[in-house]
């Protein structure tokens, strides 16, 4: 069964320096989005994209997030300048087609991301 | 109800044990009710997506209901095993365009 890969499964960083986290959604699907779990927190939600665009952003994905698909495989989210609160579990997620709402996420294992 | 609740926290039943726990969520601007099963090491697997009031959907002896007009769901698993063991997440789809989770259900079932 197809399944969302998403590299590192771990990355630890230095304050202020710049990290990439990468994902390669299921090949047919069409809405992709960013998700985080701080420890002991809810899953929350980041960054929708559909169509070569951002669809929906929470208030957590400021300036220094950006989401990019610079090619037909790979999804990436970047992180301009870490804090030391961005330490948290980063999944990827993919879903089909239809409204984004009624169409079940697949979800990547994660990258745990801490910053140090 | 602003935020997405899930209830009890955590679980703990005999193998053949039936279970359910409640999901509740803001009923204005409703679009869509996910459930998500999470085991341990593995990434969050969808079980069943509903947007209908009175939506009743069922895999295997995993069952769930929607009650939209007054915001909750609940999940029904029949003779739990232990491979059923997992964090059981509910997410609803409203106004904000966005999915919210609540904080899941920890199920541990003893053989």
């Amino acid at each position: 069964e197809p399944e969302v890969t998403q590299t590192p499964s771990h990355q630890v960083t230095q304050m202020g320096q710049e990290v990439i986290l990468r994902c390669v959604p299921i090949s047919n699907h069409l809405y992709f989005y960013w998700y985080r779990q701080i420890l002991g927190q809810k899953v929350e939600f980041l960054v929708s994209f559909y169509n070569n665009e951002i669809s929906e952003k929470s208030e957590i994905f400021d300036d220094q997030f950006s989401v990019e698909r610079p090619d037909g495989s790979n999804f990436t989210l970047k992180i301009r300048s870490t804090k030391l609160e961005d330490s948290a579990m980063y999944f990827c997620a993919s879903s089909s087609m239809g409204k984004s709402y009624n169409s079940p996420l697949h979800f990547g294992n994660g990258t745990r991301l801490t910053v140090t | 109800i602003l935020n997405v609740e899930q209830s009890p926290q955590s679980l703990h039943v005999q193998e053949g044990d039936s279970t359910n726990f409640t999901c509740s969520f803001p009923s204005s601007n409703f679009y869509a009710l996910h459930w998500y099963r999470w085991e341990t090491a593995k990434s969050p697997e969808a079980l069943f997506v509903m947007t209908l009031n009175g939506d009743e959907k069922k895999k295997g002896r995993i069952s769930a209901t929607l009650n939209t007009k007054e915001g909750y769901s609940y999940l029904y698993i029949k003779g739990s095993q232990p491979e059923d063991s997992a964090t059981y997440l509910c997410a609803s789809y409203g106004s904000a365009r966005q999915l919210t989770f609540g904080s899941g259900t920890q199920l541990t079932v003893l053989p």
